[in-house]
């Protein structure tokens, strides 16, 4: 059974902070992604990442960065968090391939106050 | 790059009947649609997917239908239960990356007893 973790559920942070994410994935997967949620807009893509240390931006990836040293686990980072990016995060892995399934982890809530 | 429209956004159904969700592309190129379901306060998870070969595809009381000449794809759940209830997402693979998917906007289903 796949699983995706995300390193925390619920996250408070200030204005100007760095935050990091963590997600870790236990299925040998070669794809890994960082999307956000947001009421209305659906799940939009922030950064991915195919092989360990390699990172694409998505569409959103602006005040992002994403880094991957290990196969299993994939970091967003927020440089200078912004009330704008108070969300919900999901992470997600796949294994390689076209259009293969994505594994979600169970989300983390961050609010920037 | 990829467009993906939901709609509707929000859809009422009394328990027993049917419900449709319909979901549009942009890219002709794209040959890989899933269908994920999130339950309140939790991860979204695929219920059923198609790819661009084949029309329709049936798992129980769910459905998908794949119109690629009109560039879209629909979800039908039958005889409806309380415990459909949830957000549904479409998602269309991203012929620039491969790895990619873009997703709707979602929508609440409720399912009234």
């Amino acid at each position: 059974d796949v699983k995706v973790t995300q390193s925390s559920r619920y996250l408070v942070k200030r204005t100007g902070e760095k935050v990091f994410l963590e997600c870790v994935q236990d299925m040998d997967h070669e794809n890994m992604f960082w999307y956000r949620q947001d009421p209305g807009l659906g799940l939009r893509l922030i950064y991915f990442s195919y092989d360990v240390k390699m990172k694409e931006k998505g569409d959103i990836p602006e005040g992002y960065s994403v880094s991957r040293e290990k196969k299993e686990r994939f970091s967003l980072i927020l440089e200078s968090a912004s009330t704008s990016q108070t969300s919900m995060y999901l992470c997600a892995s796949s294994p390689q391939g076209r259009g293969e399934t994505q594994y979600f982890g169970p989300g983390t809530r961050l609010l920037v106050l | 790059g990829e467009n993906v429209e939901q709609h509707p956004s929000t859809l009422s159904v009394q328990e027993g009947d049917s419900a449709v969700i319909k979901c549009t592309y942009s890219d002709s190129a794209s040959n890989y649609f899933p269908w994920y379901k999130q339950e309140l306060g939790k991860r979204p998870q695929l219920i059923i997917d198609i790819r661009s070969n084949v029309g329709e595809k049936k798992d129980q009381r769910i459905a998908v239908t794949l119109n690629k000449t009109a560039k879209h794809f629909s979800l039908h759940i039958t005889e409806t239960q309380p415990e459909d209830s949830a957000v549904y997402f479409c998602a269309a693979s991203n012929s620039g990356s491969a790895r990619q998917l873009t997703f709707g906007s979602g929508t609440q289903l409720t399912v009234l007893p």
